[in-house]
């Protein structure tokens, strides 16, 4: 069955450091979202992707970086980690279709900065 | 205001009732609209997608959507205890790309 996997589940680091979320799906989707939720907040577009190559920046963007270099991955990175981004991340894949397509949700990592 | 707008709840009903969860957008332009249900410690996942004005059903849950008014819902019929979860409201705005604005989402609690 078609998944959409992210890696590790929790991570702890500290301030300053880099850290990168994986995020791997086997749906063969070209898009490709990833998300911040907090308490309050709801989910937050962070960076999105319609394709290898393609990266743009969402609603949160300063102080992460995506990139696309095939169609199964779109790795997260945290250029230099910052207590306000202790976060659950959840990376998505869609369909390109017509319509705003239905979303599939991996299992979140739970991120904290110390 | 925010693009999308939920109550946070806690909306509390005992079982067997009607649950009704609402949601406004502030895009009059958008397309593509969407129910999420998340339970604690859970990734979202899509229970309702709905596109033209008026109802959609399916099974215990109908959606419903009107374009003028900028509002959509979403109503739990027979409510059960395992219904009791974060539902999060979803729009795909008039901007084209694929991008879906979520809401806060609103707490359900179902009482046995």
């Amino acid at each position: 069955d078609a998944e959409i996997t992210q890696s590790p589940r929790h991570k702890i680091t500290e301030t300053g450091r880099q850290v990168t979320l994986a995020c791997h799906q086997t749906w063969n989707h070209n898009n490709m979202f990833w998300y911040r939720q907090d308490l309050g907040h709801g989910l937050r577009l962070i960076h999105y992707s319609y394709g290898v190559q393609d990266t743009n920046k969402g609603e949160v963007s300063d102080g992460y970086s995506v990139s696309r270099s095939n169609t199964e991955d779109l790795p997260l990175t945290l250029e230099s980690a910052a207590s306000s981004q202790t976060s659950v991340y959840f990376c998505a894949s869609s369909e390109a279709s017509g319509r705003g397509a239905t979303q599939y949700f991996g299992p979140g990592t739970r991120l904290t900065v110390l | 205001q925010k693009e999308v707008e939920q109550n946070s709840g806690p909306l509390s009903v005992p079982e067997g009732a009607i649950a009704s969860l609402n949601c406004t957008y502030s895009d009059r332009g958008s397309q593509s609209f969407f129910w999420y249900r998340q339970y604690s410690g859970k990734s979202p996942e899509l229970i309702m997608s709905i596109y033209s004005n008026g109802d959609k059903e399916d099974g215990r849950f109908t959606a419903q959507l009107n374009k003028a008014s900028q509002y959509v819902s979403l109503l739990i019929r027979d409510s059960q205890p395992s219904d009791s979860a974060t539902y999060l409201c979803a729009v795909s705005p008039n901007t084209g790309g694929f991008k879906t604005i979520f809401g806060a989402g609103t707490r359900l609690f179902v009482k046995a």
